[in-house]
């Protein structure tokens, strides 16, 4: 079945880095865009970042450009998400997450999600 | 960006009523090209990831329950839950994909009376 896991959470000191992993299966990997959205503790949803199905294009939230940087490696079906000069605020459990399939086409909502990986930005 | 703003940020229904969740986005997330709106819904049930219930605001994802439905156009969008369960408790997000970036509303909060 499609199945997304992420991996790297934990705590991290400010400013410091970490680097998220999603590892896929079940689907062909290499035809999805892929991307990553994040869920600070008792908030909402917030989309942080996409990359196009062979890599070369790259989008960011506001929030993180300029500090965090996707990519991904086809050939292991493995999203990654590097977060440099990580702030409190990017305390949050992180989502990766495919665009939904629908009758030929992709469709910018999100099925199926990672359970996710939380990571903790405290001194 | 598209702000996307949910009402009521909660609500409590009982088993077996009807629950009505609103979206209004700043503006239309209608395509006119294809007269389609690009708007989603999920439900979120603690410590799971969200799950996509509808997408061009009333196509149902397979195997999600007839009891849930969307509507709406242009701004403003609605999810109806026609017949509350108890596994219907959850939080609820819309979402607009109609352009980047992409953008949830804050959620609704939905429990029983």
């Amino acid at each position: 079945q499609v199945q997304l896991v992420e991996s790297g959470g934990g705590v991290v000191q400010p400013g410091r880095s970490l680097r998220l992993s999603c590892a896929a299966s079940g689907f062909t990997f290499s035809n999805y865009d892929m991307h990553w959205v994040r869920q600070a503790p008792g908030k909402g949803l917030e989309w942080v970042a996409v990359i196009s199905y062979g890599g070369s294009d790259k989008y960011y939230a506001d929030s993180v450009k300029g500090r965090f940087i996707i990519s991904r490696d086809n050939s292991k079906n493995t999203l990654y998400l590097q977060m440099n000069s990580l702030r409190a605020e990017d305390t949050a459990v992180y989502y990766c997450a495919r665009p939904h399939y629908d009758s030929g086409s992709y469709v910018k909502c999100f099925d199926p999600w990672g359970q996710g990986t939380l990571v903790t930005v405290s001194s | 960006d598209i702000v996307m703003t949910q009402s009521p940020d909660s609500l409590a229904v009982s088993l077996g009523e009807r629950a009505t969740i609103n979206c209004k986005s700043s503006q239309s997330v209608l395509y006119s090209s294809n007269n389609k709106n690009y708007l989603a819904w999920y439900q979120q049930k603690p410590g799971q990831p969200p799950k996509l219930l509808t997408y061009w605001a009333s196509t149902r994802e397979s195997e999600v329950p007839d009891r849930f439905s969307g509507s709406g156009s242009g701004t403003d969008f609605t999810l109806t839950i026609s017949s509350l369960q108890a596994e219907d408790v959850a939080v609820y997000y819309c979402q607009q994909y109609y352009s980047s970036p992409i953008t949830f509303g804050q959620g609704t909060r939905l429990e029983i009376k």
